[in-house]
């Protein structure tokens, strides 16, 4: 596709759920973040993938979260046994080539997810 | 480590002028701008290296003093479209680290 896809675009989970969140990247695209951003602030890294090999997971929240991405394109983060602090927008991002000092992101419009 | 930006908020009426600034207590070698509209991703506006150039993109320019580890975004005759959150992302400057650190954001408002 022409852009970064997010699916599904708004999740209600009861607490305790798990939940699977997808991410599409542009086509070619080495890199993919996700990143998590709740209400009224910025995004805050969560894990970063190159082709198929998480490199950096250093801002998973817990053990709850888990990213994979087996085919070096599309990716799924997984919350397990949700809570309410879970709440926010998930967004996946994906760069050519993942030199982040020089490379532009393109975002997905997110997963909206709510936890009750 | 996360880049402080400041203000938090401005609302102006449209042609009207506005700086938004960026400020880090590490050293930077990068500095990206990128603009948030309402239910929307937020989408890359310029990158900046360290060497204090300034770059230029429509009407919205941006400077980067590493020295000072700061940066700004300059918004002249603003126009509707530019309303938006605004987040600076930072690299943090560790080697082998490939991630943005994002401040909490500028939200602005441009009025008719």
């Amino acid at each position: 596709g022409a852009g970064v896809s997010q699916s599904p675009r708004y999740k209600v989970a009861k607490r305790g759920q798990d939940v699977a969140l997808r991410c599409d990247p542009i086509s070619g695209h080495v890199s993919l973040f996700w990143y998590q951003q709740a209400l009224g602030q910025g995004p805050e890294f969560l894990t970063y993938f190159q082709n198929e090999a998480q490199l950096d997971k250093s801002g998973l929240p817990s053990d709850r979260f888990f990213a994979e991405r087996p085919e070096g394109s599309v990716s799924t983060l997984k919350i397990q046994r949700t809570q309410q602090e879970d709440s926010a927008v998930y967004l996946c991002a994906s760069s050519l080539m993942g030199r982040v000092v020089d490379e532009k992101l393109f975002f997905g419009s997110g997963t909206q997810l709510s936890v009750l | 480590q996360q880049p402080v930006q400041s203000p938090q908020a401005v609302i102006l009426r449209e042609g009207e002028d506005a700086v938004i600034n960026c400020s880090s207590s590490k050293a930077l070698y990068s500095v990206h701008w990128y603009r948030q509209k309402h239910g929307e991703a937020p989408v890359f506006l310029m990158i900046l290296l360290k060497g204090g150039e300034q770059k230029g993109h429509e009407k919205i320019s941006a400077s980067f003093n590493e020295k000072k580890q700061q940066s700004s975004l300059y918004l002249t005759a603003s126009q509707l479209s530019y309303s938006g959150t605004y987040f600076c992302g930072t690299d943090p400057l560790i080697q082998g680290a490939q991630k943005l650190v994002f401040g909490q954001g500028t939200r602005l408002t441009i009025n008719p």
